[in-house]
């Protein structure tokens, strides 16, 4: 067990709707990453936040969003899901930056 | 810009035989390297990592890698794997130079154990 959970594990949704998944870092870790992991893409960096500020970003649609709470829990939006947008999602913690812990993901299916 | 080769995209192996997973990178800076597991429909799990300091490294199962900065390369090995071995290796590097620490993934390696 990492210490990073994220909700919900599996996610069935329809094309053209909007899902959130939330993501809770490991105790004191500041920053949180978003990575997409999808058959053909392989393991793709999103986007990071570091103490509630956007840090970087990678190759993140602009039908997507994220963002990180005071009390440091991020959520990564999907609006007008695709076909193409399913795939498996996973947040990340880090304390200096230096190793990233996953959590277990979320699985999303879009019909 | 950084990028990671998995030369092998999947490895079969005899139980308690020893087995190597190659892994090239390729960056213009000093870098940060890792290896990650994840088993069937699980997450990624932290099996080693080089920040500095000895080039090889120790990691959860048994798992060591080494570090060739000549050569650009992290290589994994275990002596003598097992059944449960089996699973999905990923090899990721990440800039150790400040900024975005994002990790940037090879392709994956899927190891087959056989009995």
């Amino acid at each position: 067990d990492s210490g990073v959970t994220q909700t919900p594990k599996h996610l069935i949704t329809a094309t053209g709707q909007r899902v959130t998944l939330r993501c809770s870092p490991r105790s004191g870790d500041l920053s949180v990453y978003w990575y997409q992991q999808s058959l053909d893409q392989g393991l793709q960096f999103l986007i990071q936040y570091y103490n509630g500020e956007e840090r970087a970003k990678g190759n993140i649609l602009e039908r997507f969003s994220a963002q990180q709470f005071p009390d440091l829990h991020s959520e990564l939006n999907l609006s007008s899901l695709e076909l193409g947008d399913s795939a498996l999602y996973f947040c990340a913690s880090s304390s200096h930056g230096e190793t990233q812990y996953f959590g277990p993901g979320t699985r999303l299916l879009v019909l | 810009a950084q990028s990671v080769t998995q030369l092998d995209s999947q490895v079969p192996v005899f139980e308690e035989a020893p087995v190597e997973l190659r892994c090239n990178y390729s960056s213009s800076v000093s870098v940060y390297l890792f290896w990650y597991v994840q088993y069937p429909n699980q997450g990624l799990q932290l099996l080693l990592k080089y920040l500095s300091g000895s080039t090889l490294v120790k990691g959860i199962n048994g798992f060591e890698a080494e570090f060739n900065k000549s050569q650009t390369s992290f290589h994994l090995r275990k002596p003598s794997v097992h059944i449960s071995d089996t699973a999905e290796y990923f090899c990721a590097v990440s800039n150790s130079r400040g900024g975005s620490e994002k990790l940037v993934f090879g392709k994956g390696t899927k190891l087959t154990v056989n009995p």
